[in-house]
Order: structure tokens, then C-alpha cells, then sequence
């Protein structure tokens, strides 16, 4: 079983849909989570930085952590066509550790 | 602007010949981290180097070669015993060893051949 997994999609939404990507994971002993965005042929970029359950809010964006069903979410409201892009989580067991990335979602916001 | 710059965006090369990344850094992070990058995967890492003469196997070491001479630089060289060395190549760096924020490159695209 993979470390972490995620749908790689790819996902199409029209403009203003609320859009929700997902992960899971194996590991229980994971406790940082993050999401990247990464535009086409460009390096990943952090989102999102989120440590144990809750939930964590930044404008349009909202990271979602269940420890209980090892699963993350990232939440985009108001989608605009410069959210396409591709969307991966990462994991790792503490702030000093490797860390894990997921295949990424690909995301297409369509006007 | 500081930032992590990646040189060539772009390399071909033939079966057999190695060739260098380039990967300059002027946050004055001290780790510095090379990741492979192919469709479906995650990314995977490759090296890792916490200080200055001093780095680290990651996952997928084999078939590559890493150097840190100076704090801002660390260069990947994709030897002719890489297998299967089409990709695309992240640099990365970070204040410390922590994970959490990587800041990346723009990345270097290598096609073999």
C-alpha cells in the first residue's frame, strides 16, 4: 500500500463550483500535512501548511485533516480558471522527517 | 527576488552521456533537496544535502550523482546507469532540514534519446 494516495483525476469544473480534492493516507503516525499547487511546467508551490485534525482556512481555500479516517481534504470555493492546475498533498510523521507527496490532481476550472 | 533558479528548462541527451542540473539557491536555506518528478507519481526524492560537503541518498539514488560545494548551489548529474532517466527534475530548498515549506525551481525537463 502506497504512503499516501490521491485520485489523479484529471477534474473538470465550471467557474465558481466549489471544488474538493482528497487523500489518503497509511500511515497514523503522520502529523504535518500540506497541500502544493503546481501550474504546467512550473515547480510545486505550498497552499497549505496544517499540523493534526481541524480545519485551516486561507481566502477561497480550506484544508480539512480527519487523523481518525487518515484523510485530507482541500476545499476551493468561488473555483477560478487560474486554480487549474495540479493539486498534491504531502505528509510527514514530524517537522524534521522526509517529506511524502501524493501523484497529484489534476484540476481544470472551466470558464 | 530570491528564489531557486534551475538551468537548462530543457536537455536532450543520447543514451550513454551523462549530464548535469543545474540548481542555485539565494535564500540562504541550508537544505537543499532533488526530486524526479513522472506522470501518476508523487514526487520522489532523489538526494538530499542538510550543509555545505555533506548529503544524503533519498528513495531513488541510484543512477545519480550529487555535489554541494558552495551553501547556494547543488547540481545533479544523471549518469549513463540511470535506467530510465526521462523526467522532470525539482530542485528544492529549505531553511533547515524541516519539511513543511519547499520552496522548488521551475525544473529541468531531461529527455533521453
Amino acid at each position: 500500500q502506497k504512503e499516501v494516495e490521491q485520485d489523479p483525476g484529471p477534474l473538470s469544473v465550471p467557474e465558481g463550483a466549489i471544488v474538493s480534492l482528497n487523500c489518503t493516507y497509511s500511515n497514523s503516525a503522520f502529523q504535518y500535512f500540506m497541500w502544493y499547487r503546481q501550474y504546467s511546467r512550473k515547480g510545486p508551490e505550498l497552499l497549505m501548511y496544517t499540523y493534526s485534525s481541524g480545519n485551516k482556512e486561507d481566502g477561497r481555500f480550506t484544508a480539512q485533516v480527519d487523523k481518525s479516517s487518515k484523510y485530507i481534504s482541500l476545499f476551493i470555493r468561488d473555483s477560478q480558471p487560474s486554480d487549474s492546475a495540479t493539486y498534491l498533498c504531502a505528509i510527514e510523521k514530524t517537522s524534521y522527517d522526509k517529506v511524502i507527496f501524493g501523484p497529484g490532481t489534476s484540476l481544470s476550472v472551466i470558464p | 527576488d530570491g528564489g531557486i533558479t534551475q538551468s537548462p528548462k530543457y536537455l536532450f541527451r543520447k543514451e550513454g552521456q551523462n549530464v548535469t542540473l543545474s540548481c542555485e539557491q539565494n535564500l540562504n536555506h541550508d537544505a537543499m533537496y532533488w526530486y524526479r518528478q513522472d506522470p501518476g507519481q508523487g514526487l520522489r526524492l532523489i538526494y538530499y544535502s542538510q550543509i555545505v560537503n555533506d548529503f544524503q541518498k533519498g528513495d531513488i539514488a541510484e543512477g545519480y550523482s550529487v555535489s554541494r560545494e558552495k551553501k547556494e548551489s547543488f547540481p545533479l548529474t544523471v549518469t549513463s546507469a540511470q535506467k530510465n532517466p526521462t523526467a522532470f527534475y525539482l530542485c528544492a530548498s529549505s531553511l533547515g532540514l524541516a519539511g513543511g515549506e519547499l520552496f522548488f525551481g521551475e525544473g529541468s525537463r531531461l529527455t533521453v534519446l
